[in-house]
């Protein structure tokens, strides 16, 4: 098992352009979630999923989207990227309370 | 909402002492109560959790021990190596379903050979 994967591993864009952010997990898990990771400021929710068909906004959404293709996978999309979004972004899935992370995606915005 | 305080910030530990993480929590309804381990460049990944039904957990060298009353949980490391050097972050959540965590702000932990 691959357990949680995203593409891609580094990313660098510059402002005002687009992107979307691939995670997947074989982990047959119901809930999946997006974080960022900056210094000094542990992870932060952007958006999760309990489960395929909804989304709910996390702590930080501003800025971006999500889409649940299906229960395997869980979109994140910047529709116009800013220099504050530079930061490491991590997909996770999860059940019974329990998550597990990807290897994250290094974003840089210039 | 949820809020998890995590102390200290930093910890400097010699090979073979024991280190302790503290976390506070201000929601009483919390229930699950994971640690994570980051590695540098790394994902973070679940290494012990606790759920309220417990005061306290062991696996080999780490434990984590839970005060409800007192909101507060930590992470205990005996006989530290040189490889337990990371950043470990505590988190709280209020369900065990499709629960959203909450994450303290991690302590970065260094063991000197």
């Amino acid at each position: 098992n691959a357990g949680v994967t995203q593409t891609p591993k580094f990313q660098v864009l510059k402002t005002g352009q687009s992107m979307t952010l691939q995670c997947a997990q074989d982990m047959n898990h119901n809930s999946m979630y997006w974080y960022r990771q900056d210094p000094g400021m542990g992870l932060r929710l952007i958006y999760y999923s309990a489960s395929e068909g909804t989304t709910d906004k996390g702590e930080v959404p501003n800025g971006y989207n999500v889409s649940r293709l299906n229960k395997r996978e869980f979109s994140l999309r910047l529709e116009s990227a800013a220099p504050s979004q530079t930061s490491v972004y991590f997909c996770a899935s999860g059940a019974l309370g329990e998550q597990y992370f990807g290897p994250g995606t290094r974003l840089t915005v210039t | 909402g949820e809020n998890v305080e995590q102390h200290p910030s930093t910890l400097s530990v010699q090979e073979g002492d024991s280190a302790v993480i503290k976390c506070t929590y201000s929601d009483s309804a919390s229930n699950y109560f994971p640690w994570y381990k980051q590695e540098l460049g790394k994902r973070p990944q679940l290494i012990i959790d606790i759920r309220s039904n417990v005061g306290e957990k062991k696996d080999q060298r780490i434990a984590v021990t839970l005060n409800k009353t007192a909101k507060h949980f930590s992470l205990h490391i005996t006989e530290t190596q040189p490889e337990d050097s990371a950043v470990y972050f505590c988190a709280a959540s209020r369900n065990s379903g499709y629960s959203t965590l909450t994450f303290g702000k991690g302590t970065m932990l260094l063991v000197s050979p």
